[in-house]
């Protein structure tokens, strides 16, 4: 099975700041054939259910906000937030869909400073 | 507009059994993967199961296998989760998620299971 590693388990940054979460996988998700990364990010607002955010580790959604980005390639993985906003206060989960079991990182908590 | 709607959750009793239900809209039900994942109570993520388009290739967590089986009914847009065997740590709330290929897209509200005596 392939472990998901986030950091850090929380954050708290000040209103227009950025914040920055990684995702480490046991095992490569760069898949051969055809040089994709299996690696997405869900934002999941206080009792909501998740929502996707970014696929293929940088593709947005449709309709998420360009403040959301996403990065790395293979076990090193990055979702950044260039200018935090009040609504972006969720806890973030990256996951691998690569193979199965499909599996999780432990979220991390983004706050506001 | 893409709709989940899960339905069974409840109370039952360590050892006992519960069927899940989740029935889909707003798009080709039979076109997709479908996911069941859960959530215990202030925990994270965890994924469940998984059934392809045709019901042909089913997966599971470890944790779950010979206890769990995911079924589906495309002319009814339903996905199903039967559940034997529970134990205490299953309680969560079990969201019913649609699959591009195994990417997660979308997801439903969520049922409450809870096993207690």
């Amino acid at each position: 099975d392939i472990v998901m590693t986030q950091s850090p388990d929380s954050l708290a940054v000040s209103l227009g700041e950025r914040a920055t979460i990684n995702c480490k996988s046991s095992q490569s998700v760069l898949s051969r054939s055809d040089n994709k990364n299996y690696l997405a990010w869900s934002q999941q607002r206080p009792g909501q259910p998740p929502k996707l955010l970014i696929y293929w580790a940088s593709t947005r959604e449709s309709g998420v906000p360009d403040r959301f980005s996403g990065s790395g390639s293979a076990t090193d993985f990055t979702l950044t937030i260039s200018s935090l906003q009040a609504e972006d206060v969720a806890i973030y989960y990256c996951h691998q869909y690569h193979s199965a079991p499909l599996t999780f990182g432990g979220g991390t908590k983004v706050q506001i400073k | 507009e893409v709709q989940l709607v899960e339905s069974g959750g409840g109370l039952v009793q360590p050892g006992g059994s519960l069927r899940l239900s989740c029935v889909a809209s707003g798009f080709t039900f039979g076109s997709h993967w479908m996911n069941w994942v859960r959530q215990a109570p202030g925990k994270g993520l965890e994924w469940v199961a998984n059934i392809k388009q045709d019901g042909s290739e089913k997966h599971y967590v470890d944790s779950v296998k010979g206890r769990f089986t995911i079924s589906r009914d495309n002319a009814e847009n339903s996905l199903y989760l039967q559940m034997s065997s529970l134990r205490a740590e299953d309680t969560a709330v079990y969201f019913c998620a649609r699959g591009l290929g195994y990417l997660i897209d979308c997801w439903g509200q969520g049922t409450l299971v809870t096993v207690s005596s």
